[in-house]
């Protein structure tokens, strides 16, 4: 079965410093890859995909993501981080022809 | 613009009572779910569905109940035998129940029971 890791469940950083959400997933099918960000009390928007190609991905806000087959990860970047990007942050897997399958999610907090 | 609305956005509930949860979506998407968030749970699937006239229960289909009877609206209904409803519930959409595109979400419905 598919499954999906996000390896911390919370992330503080200070404001202009670099971040790192870790995603690892298992699958034995080729996949889909995607990162959503929550705020508080509403809905997912989604940041970045990666269906193919190019195994780095920009996303909106400045994200970007890398897709490694051999470690079976999506690591989430951002190089400088604002106050504002203080959210959820959820990694998903979509095997070929299933649903998306979602991490349990990552609390980003931005302090100043 | 093309979009998923959920309402109502907070909503209240006295124990034993049915309430229903509206989802629509004017994307032309064949497929909608719902799910539901709890605090440090990541977000669980209650029903999906592919196509009209037709949904499939997820991981906690328990206590809830579904239709589809248009392709524009997946409501929700919560009723009296699940036993802990309060949550966070999001509703969800896709192109195909099989497309390599991801979901667009609604903005959520807050079920607090009172």
């Amino acid at each position: 079965a598919q499954s999906v890791t996000q390896l911390d469940s919370q992330v503080p950083v200070f404001e202009e410093a670099p971040v790192e959400l870790r995603c690892n997933y298992s699958s034995s099918v080729s996949v889909y890859l995607f990162w959503y960000v929550q705020y508080p009390n509403q809905g997912l928007q989604l940041l970045l995909k990666y269906l193919s190609g190019s195994t780095l991905v920009k996303g909106i806000n400045g994200f970007e993501a890398e897709f490694n087959k051999s470690q079976t990860s999506f690591h989430l970047r951002k190089p400088s981080v604002h106050i504002s990007d203080t959210a959820e942050y959820f990694c998903a897997v979509r095997p070929g022809g299933g649903k998306l399958i979602f991490g349990q999610g990552t609390e980003l907090s931005v302090k100043p | 613009d093309g979009g998923i609305t959920q309402s109502p956005k907070y909503l209240f509930r006295k124990e034993g009572q049915n309430v229903t949860l509206s989802c629509e979506q004017n994307l032309n998407h064949d497929a909608m779910y719902w799910y539901r968030q709890d605090p440090g749970q990541g977000l669980r699937l209650i029903y999906y569905s592919q196509i009209v006239n037709d949904f499939q229960k997820g991981d906690i289909a328990e206590g809830y109940s579904v239709s589809r009877e248009k392709k524009e609206s997946f409501p929700l209904t919560v009723t009296s035998a699940q036993k802990n409803p309060t949550a966070f519930y999001l509703c969800a959409s896709s192109l195909t129940g099989t497309d390599s595109y991801g979901y667009t979400f609604g903005s959520g419905t807050r079920l607090t029971v009172v």
